[in-house]
């Protein structure tokens, strides 16, 4: 399977606690992104890499948030100190040009 | 700024009804316009894109056509199954540079056998 891959796919933590998300791009494409979706909502852009660089963070993305992509292939989110309101599916695609690429997403419900 | 208004589901129809799924947009740029469909359990997939006006996207049966006078690019099938229940988003890029892709709400499809 070549498509964007995410890790986990399902996570349960408790309020205050941190996670860490991985996203596996598509081997070929320099641009990466990653999203939150809330039920019943369409994805919220979070922020942008291209290759390692992050070139843009989303109002959405607060100070417990922080995301690398080291070598400009895989990249980690980490939420820090979570709070019930991060429950969602955090989504990662990528891209070569315009189209971009989704991967099945990590679900993260904080009790 | 940029958004995308699509209408409130969900939609039920019967199998092989004709399905219209309408899809606004208000963009800042020349945006590049996409469908991406969303079943129980999974992620998004991509279902079809335009890039420019009068463009007609289309893959498994599904079209829309790119209207910029209008400014819309609603989705259309002639005869639906039950296996196209899922959840279907319209979005909207931003040629050059980066393109963040801006979402509607999505519209949930029931077909019914």
């Amino acid at each position: 399977d070549t498509g964007v891959s995410q890790d986990p796919r399902h996570k349960i933590t408790k309020r205050g606690q941190n996670v860490t998300f991985r996203c596996d791009p598509i081997s070929e494409h320099n641009r990466l992104y990653w999203y939150r979706q809330t039920l019943g909502q369409g994805p919220e852009f979070l922020t942008y890499f291209q290759n390692e660089a992050q070139l843009e963070k989303s109002r959405l993305l607060s100070d417990r948030f922080s995301a690398e992509r080291p070598k400009g292939s895989f990249s980690t989110l980490e939420i820090q100190r979570t709070e019930q309101g991060d429950s969602a599916m955090y989504l990662c695609a990528s891209s070569p040009k315009e189209t971009q690429y989704f991967g099945p997403g990590t679900r993260l419900l904080v009790l | 700024g940029n958004s995308v208004t699509q209408m409130e589901g969900p939609v039920t129809l019967s199998e092989e009804a004709f399905l219209t799924i309408n899809c606004t947009y208000t963009a800042t740029g020349y945006p590049s316009l996409f469908w991406y469909v969303q079943y129980p359990g999974e992620g998004l997939q991509l279902l079809l894109k335009a890039t420019k006006a009068d463009d007609k996207g289309s893959n498994k049966g599904f079209e829309a056509t790119y209207r910029k006078e209008t400014t819309s690019f609603h989705l259309e099938k002639g005869s639906v199954q039950v296996s196209d229940s899922a959840v279907y988003f319209c979005a909207l890029t931003l040629s050059g540079g980066y393109q963040k892709v801006t979402f509607g709400t999505g519209t949930k499809l029931q077909v019914i056998p």
